[in-house]
């Protein structure tokens, strides 16, 4: 089936620091790539997406390149803040079926001033 | 535009008793999926509905259902409610005009005594 495998947490950076969280996906078809953000007590918020291989989604200074080739989803960033600090999800909605997300088990991200 | 709600936000139940649980989707949005969130499994996908069908489910048992009205609100249900059944629910719902990127809700946080 569908997986997506993640970096192990938790990562912790200090202010300026720069981040890579690895993603890398098992899928079939032609899977759309996302990476979602979760802050504490709250729900899932969608940071960027992909569609297609080469795409690069970003959104407030992170970015992720779908790379086909390696299929992987890697997310970076410059210079995080301490209000970056938040559980990180990559998933996959593949097989053309884009009703559900396979998630990796997330990355928590530390963010210390 | 109002985003995803979902309510109640907290709950408590015993063993052997059953919830419902209510999420709106933003409007306009057809399509409604439902996730389970826990430290163990992390996020597991449940079913979804469109236009007050299921359409794909998970591997979860019986005990877990779902439906959705003709307003597109859903609702899930759980029945004779188990210890290993507390989690985050979460809710997410999908429009044509947004591709295939999932909306989520702030989820229902479930504890079952």
């Amino acid at each position: 089936g569908d997986s997506v495998t993640q970096m192990e947490g938790p990562v912790t950076l200090s202010e300026e620091a720069f981040l890579t969280i690895n993603c890398t996906y098992t899928a079939t078809g032609y899977p759309s790539l996302f990476w979602y953000v979760q802050y504490p007590g709250e729900g899932l918020q969608l940071l960027l997406k992909a569609t297609k291989a080469d795409d690069k989604g970003s959104n407030k200074g992170f970015e992720a390149t779908y790379r086909k080739e390696t299929t992987s989803f890697h997310l970076e960033k410059g210079s995080v803040q301490v209000s970056d600090s938040a559980v990180y999800f990559c998933a996959t909605n593949s097989g053309g079926s884009n009703y559900k997300l396979t998630f990796g088990k997330g990355t928590l991200l530390t963010v210390n001033p | 535009k109002a985003g995803v709600t979902q309510t109640p936000r907290y709950l408590i139940k015993t063993r052997g008793q059953q919830v419902t649980l209510s999420c709106s989707p933003i409007s306009g949005h057809r399509s409604v999926s439902w996730y389970q969130q826990t430290p163990g499994q992390g996020l597991q996908f449940l079913f979804e509905y469109f236009s007050e069908t299921q359409r794909n489910k998970g591997n979860f048992p019986g005990r877990f259902s779902g439906r959705q009205f003709s307003n597109s609100r859903s609702e899930m249900n759980v029945s004779t409610l188990e210890l290993g059944d507390s989690a985050l629910y979460l809710c997410a719902s999908k429009g044509r005009a947004g591709g295939e990127t999932q909306y989520f809700g702030p989820g229902t946080r479930l504890l079952v005594l």
